[in-house]
């Protein structure tokens, strides 16, 4: 059974630029959560999607928005970038999520110059 | 102050010792997970409790819900348990709040 897919692995983009992510989850998991990890912070929560709707949001500007589709792949989108959104971006899926482990991606590393 | 806290930050062991971490929480919480990140980012989910004592091999979660306070212990370490643990609480659903993690050497 195929882990949790996120593409790019690496990506560099500049100041004022916007950013896409994908994550594809295990298959016939609905449920997918987005992470940020920086030296600085550590880990955060970003959001979970579940079934195509948004369920969770942690305290992150509107810059920063995702959305699910019907096969349970979620993409995140990052706006206007800052210098301080370069970091790791995890995802992560589970079959319902809430009591449930997730499973996670090997992540995408976004250097904003 | 942090709702995740854990100690030590950085912890060097001889193979073959016997290992503790630890992570103390300040909120309410529906599950506490163990996490095991190994250096290039991915984290691998170890356990996901919410009371009393999991075993996983050589791995042990416990976790106090009254003292709000969980312990990871590693019997019969090895090298390759070297990474960064980091503890997590869940107040709602994937809601995770993070500890800043601790990194394990291992030494042969």
């Amino acid at each position: 059974k195929a882990g949790v897919t996120q593409t790019p692995r690496y990506l560099i983009k500049t100041r004022g630029q916007q950013v896409t992510l994908s994550c594809s989850p295990i298959s016939g998991h609905r449920s997918v959560s987005w992470y940020q990890q920086t030296p600085g912070q550590g880990l955060q929560f970003l959001f979970e999607y579940f079934s195509e709707t948004q369920r969770n949001k942690g305290n992150f500007p509107g810059r920063f928005s995702g959305r699910q589709f019907s096969n349970s792949r979620s993409e995140m989108n990052v706006s206007t970038l800052e210098l301080g959104d370069s970091a790791l971006y995890l995802c992560a899926s589970s079959l319902k999520g809430g009591w449930q482990p997730q499973h996670f991606g090997d992540g995408t590393r976004l250097s904003i110059l | 102050k942090n709702e995740v806290e854990q100690s030590p930050q950085n912890l060097t062991a001889q193979e073959g010792e016997f290992i503790t971490i630890n992570c103390s929480y300040s909120v309410g919480i529906s599950a506490l997970h163990w996490l095991q990140q190994h250096p290039g980012g991915g984290i691998v989910s170890l356990f996901m409790l919410s009371s009393g004592k999991k075993k996983h091999g050589r791995l042990i979660a416990t976790i106090n819900i009254q003292e709000k306070h969980s312990s990871l212990h590693i019997t019969a370490s090895h090298p390759r348990d070297s990474a960064v643990y980091i503890c997590a609480v869940s107040p709602w659903g994937n809601d995770m709040r993070f500890g800043a993690g601790t990194r394990l050497t291992v030494k042969p």
